[in-house]
């Protein structure tokens, strides 16, 4: 199995608070993502980095934003959590393949937040 | 816009028997497809892929077809297992562009395997 944790593991918050997730990796792979699911909706990505300092918007990055100051880091903070933001949270991770550039992605075991 | 549609919320199936999920998609840059099979309570975990310089991947008991002209892709799980119930997600991937680590997933197919 990959080397990657999610922390909590759980989370109950209150509306306008701010919350952070963390994901963190030992595999040292370049490429790190955050998704959330929820029912009917599937995986939507939220965002990714493609190196430290180095992050861009996915599907739906409203409201979220991300750090990673360091390879093995990556950070979702909801700035002013809302209900509509409670879900499952799944970060990712992947690598490059054949110059390929893509790989397939490994998962955490996700942070099921709850925004009250 | 739903790039990636898996149209079977649920599949039902006897423990030996074919399991066949489908996915469709409708951006015709994509050019690498996943499959991703998630238990509850446990992140997706990666099962099989299939690029599209090719129309079969085979791994096991697990085979994937890809019909570039029709935009469609199927996982085909044979003999199926009980432990094979879960959650099948397709992805889809666009290789050019300078894009290529994004994902994009179904919404996903829930697979019962009845013993």
């Amino acid at each position: 199995d990959a080397g990657i944790t999610q922390s909590p593991r759980h989370k109950v918050t209150e509306t306008g608070t701010p919350v952070t997730l963390r994901c963190h990796q030992t595999e040292n792979h370049r490429y790190m993502y955050w998704y959330r699911q929820d029912p009917g909706h599937g995986l939507r990505l939220i965002h990714y980095s493609y190196g430290v300092k180095d992050t861009d918007k996915g599907e739906v990055s409203d409201g979220y934003s991300v750090s990673r100051s360091k390879t093995e880091d990556f950070l979702l903070t909801l700035e002013s959590a809302t209900s509509s933001q409670t879900s499952v949270y799944f970060c990712a991770i992947s690598d490059e393949v054949g110059g390929l550039g893509v790989d397939e992605q490994y998962f955490g075991p996700g942070t099921r937040l709850t925004v009250t | 816009d739903q790039q990636v549609k898996q149209n079977s919320p649920s599949l039902s199936v006897q423990e030996g028997r074919i399991s066949i999920l489908n996915c469709d998609y409708t951006n015709s840059m994509f050019d690498y497809f996943l499959w991703y099979k998630k238990y509850p309570a446990e992140g997706p975990t990666f099962l099989i892929s299939i690029s599209s310089i090719k129309d079969k991947n085979e791994d096991g008991r697990f085979t994937v077809f890809l019909n570039k002209s029709a935009k469609h892709l199927s996982l085909h799980i044979v003999p199926s297992q009980p432990g094979d119930s879960a959650v099948y997600f397709c992805a889809a991937v666009d290789l050019s562009g300078g894009s290529n680590y994004k994902l994009t997933f179904g919404k996903g197919t829930l697979l019962t395997v009845n013993p």
